[in-house]
């Protein structure tokens, strides 16, 4: 399978600890992006990198979130000290072009 | 500021009728349009887009109207089948610099196709 994976896919924490996600995106995609889903809406932007610079941050990612993508291939979505709003799906896209690819998510439940 | 609005969350139709699936939109800087599907416990997937250059681009069965002077697209499925009933999610995005392929999405409009 040459698609975008995230991993874990269901993740369950208590309030005030700390999550790292995982994205592997396609192989020759120099463009990967991170994405927010809550119920009842769509995907919002998070953050993006290419290669492995981090280009842009939306104003949603608060302190307590930080990716990063060190060789400009995987990258993780760390958040810190995490909240009961943060509770959501946290989608992967990646792409060469104004295409992107997503991968299946990682559920995030803040208990 | 919900710049992609989606305004119908949900649409049922007949297998083999048209479905029509619509979107507006309110910054005059995008200029790339895109509907993906989604199911659930999966990652949206890439149906056919647009730029603003065109007021039409068509794929098999599924087809996407742009009418920029009304900020408006829509998303045309026919004949719709019931292996089309998912949720489908417009997006938007304005090309050039940093910003460059960062996707602006609608809240969603679940189509169900009855067989």
């Amino acid at each position: 399978d040459t698609g975008v994976s995230q991993d874990p896919r269901h993740k369950i924490t208590k309030r005030g600890q700390n999550v790292t996600f995982r994205c592997d995106p396609i192989s020759e995609h120099n463009r990967l992006y991170w994405y927010r889903q809550t119920l009842g809406q769509g995907p919002e932007f998070l953050t993006y990198f290419q290669n492995e610079a981090q280009l842009e941050k939306s104003r949603l990612l608060s302190d307590r979130f930080s990716a990063e993508r060190p060789k400009g291939s995987f990258s993780t979505l760390e958040i810190q000290r995490t909240e009961q709003g943060d509770s959501a799906m946290y989608l992967c896209a990646s792409s060469l072009g104004t295409r992107q690819f997503f991968g299946p998510g990682t559920r995030l439940t803040v208990l | 500021d919900q710049q992609v609005k989606q305004n119908s969350p949900s649409l049922s139709v007949q297998e083999g009728r048209i479905s029509i699936l619509n979107c507006d939109y309110t910054n005059s800087m995008f200029d790339y349009f895109l509907w993906y599907k989604k199911y659930p416990a999966e990652g949206p997937t890439f149906l056919i887009s647009i730029s603003s250059i065109k007021d039409k681009n068509e794929d098999g069965r599924f087809t996407v109207f742009l009418n920029k002077s009304a900020k408006h697209l829509s998303l045309h499925i026919v004949p719709s089948q019931p292996g089309d009933s998912a949720v489908y999610f417009c997006a938007a995005t304005a090309g050039g610099g940093t910003s460059y392929g960062k996707l602006t999405f609608g809240q969603g409009t679940i189509l169900t196709v009855h067989p």
